[in-house]
């Protein structure tokens, strides 16, 4: 089992839909990163977390320490939100290094 | 903005050739960091530096070294190519710092083909 899960693995959208991705993981953490990755391979930081909430625009990602779990939320979703969003953790023994969940492959249909 | 750039964007080589990625970072970052990505498998560590001349091992190190002469500049080094490592190798950049709460810059990618 992967220390760090996510689902849905694959997520088709109509635009304007609200979108929730959710991430899991099994270890303690310091920190949790969303990441996005359009086709081409560029990968963007989207968020930091430690804990509580934070919005970005139309993206909201929150953090629950207690059941080891983060949502990623995209709300009024757009074509343009198409992209592969990637959950990832560093592990409390760890430092700097980070665990990656494989990704959510987020298409969003005009 | 900051700026990580990798040298190549597709790359095809031949078996047991000795392959060198090269990345650049322009924001005077400590931390860089070079990761490979396959299907199904998301993104793996293969070395890390904190500071110049230092390397660490990643996850998945073997077949590969790192060389990191300047602060700006971290080289993967593939000694003698194999077929199994064909796959997209991502390096990335961030400020120094050991929670891993430190924001991730990435290059591009480049695309590497072993045939």
């Amino acid at each position: 089992k992967n220390e760090v899960e996510q689902s849905p693995q694959n997520l088709t959208a109509q635009e304007g839909e609200f979108i929730t991705i959710n991430c899991s993981y099994s270890v303690g953490i310091s920190a949790l990163h969303w990441l996005q990755q359009h086709p081409g391979g560029g990968i963007v930081s989207l968020f930091m977390l430690s804990s509580g909430k934070k919005k970005h625009g139309r993206l909201i990602a929150t953090i629950n320490i207690q059941e080891k779990h983060s949502s990623l939320h995209i709300t009024a979703s757009h074509p343009r939100d198409s992209a592969v969003y990637i959950c990832a953790v560093a592990v409390e023994t760890s430092g700097s290094r980070l665990t990656f969940g494989e990704g959510t492959q987020l298409t969003v249909n005009p | 903005d900051v700026k990580v750039t990798q040298s190549s964007r597709y790359l095809v080589k031949r078996t047991g050739e000795k392959v060198f990625l090269e990345c650049v970072q322009d924001m005077d970052h400590e931390n860089m960091f070079w990761y490979r990505q396959d299907p199904g498998l998301g993104l793996r560590l293969i070395y890390f530096s904190y500071d110049v001349k230092m390397k660490e091992k990643g996850d998945i190190p073997e077949g590969y070294s790192v060389s990191r002469e300047k602060k700006e500049r971290f080289s993967l080094i593939l000694e003698s190519a194999s077929t199994n490592q064909t796959s997209m190798y991502l390096c990335a950049s961030s400020l120094p710092g050991y929670r891993g709460n430190e924001k991730l810059f990435f290059g591009s990618g480049t695309q590497l083909s072993v045939l």
